[in-house]
């Protein structure tokens, strides 16, 4: 595997079930990112982690939850959602979370039915 | 607020034409400056970058920069259908993530 790999590539689920995101890079950066984008907008940062520490999220509602068990590994964990959270979800990874260029992953397309 | 400006278009150009793209940004103090290609439906893929004054050069594409005015443009010469895709600006404050702007859509006419 190379780059930024995601799994599942496409998620349907129900408004009360719980899945999760999966995000692999393989480039030896130190930042990861969640990016949420619904259709024809524009890209929207979620989540920050730099050496698996958070350092960044941009009021996203508590029905997502990041996490981050090594630099490498990156998940994001879904539950009750709705179906307005149906978009992309993007994973990206960068050598610093301080304005480094970012590689991204082909993305989880989501539906909440 | 850090902030990357760009037209959304649609930026419509006929096969062979030069597509002139450009982005605005509001932190003076930002340092290097990223061009994504985002196919409809794709994920956005890193194309250029430049950090100096001036212009570089890849292949059809050519980053241009003036830190004077804030102001980064792509052009892509002899444009081809297969250009066709939004185009991000991304630019770097120095402290924070990488500011994404929201994109140009360009069409690229056969």
């Amino acid at each position: 595997e190379t780059g930024v790999t995601q799994t599942p590539r496409h998620l349907v689920m129900g408004m009360t079930n719980k899945k999760s995101l999966k995000c692999e890079q393989h480039l030896g950066h130190n930042a990861m990112y969640w990016y949420k984008q619904s259709a024809k907008k524009p890209l929207e940062l979620m989540f920050v982690y730099s050496l698996e520490e958070r350092v960044e999220n941009n009021s996203v509602p508590s029905r997502f939850s990041p996490e981050c068990p090594n630099s490498s590994h990156l998940f994001l964990h879904l539950h009750t959602l709705q179906p307005e959270d149906s978009a992309l979800y993007l994973c990206a990874s960068s050598q610093s979370w301080r304005g480094s260029e970012q590689y991204f992953g082909p993305g989880t397309r989501l539906t909440v039915t | 607020q850090k902030e990357v400006e760009q037209n959304s278009g649609p930026l419509s150009v006929p096969e062979g034409a030069i597509a002139s793209l450009n982005c605005t940004y509001s932190d003076r103090g930002s340092q290097s400056f990223f061009w994504y290609r985002q196919y409809s439906g794709k994920s956005p893929e890193l194309i250029m970058f430049i950090y100096s004054n001036g212009d570089k050069e890849d292949g059809r594409f050519t980053a241009q920069l003036n830190k004077a005015s804030q102001y980064v443009s792509l052009l892509i010469r002899d444009s081809q259908p297969s250009d066709s895709a939004t185009y991000l600006c991304a630019v770097n404050p120095g402290n924070t993530p990488l500011v994404f702007g929201k994109g140009t859509r360009l069409s690229v006419i056969a």
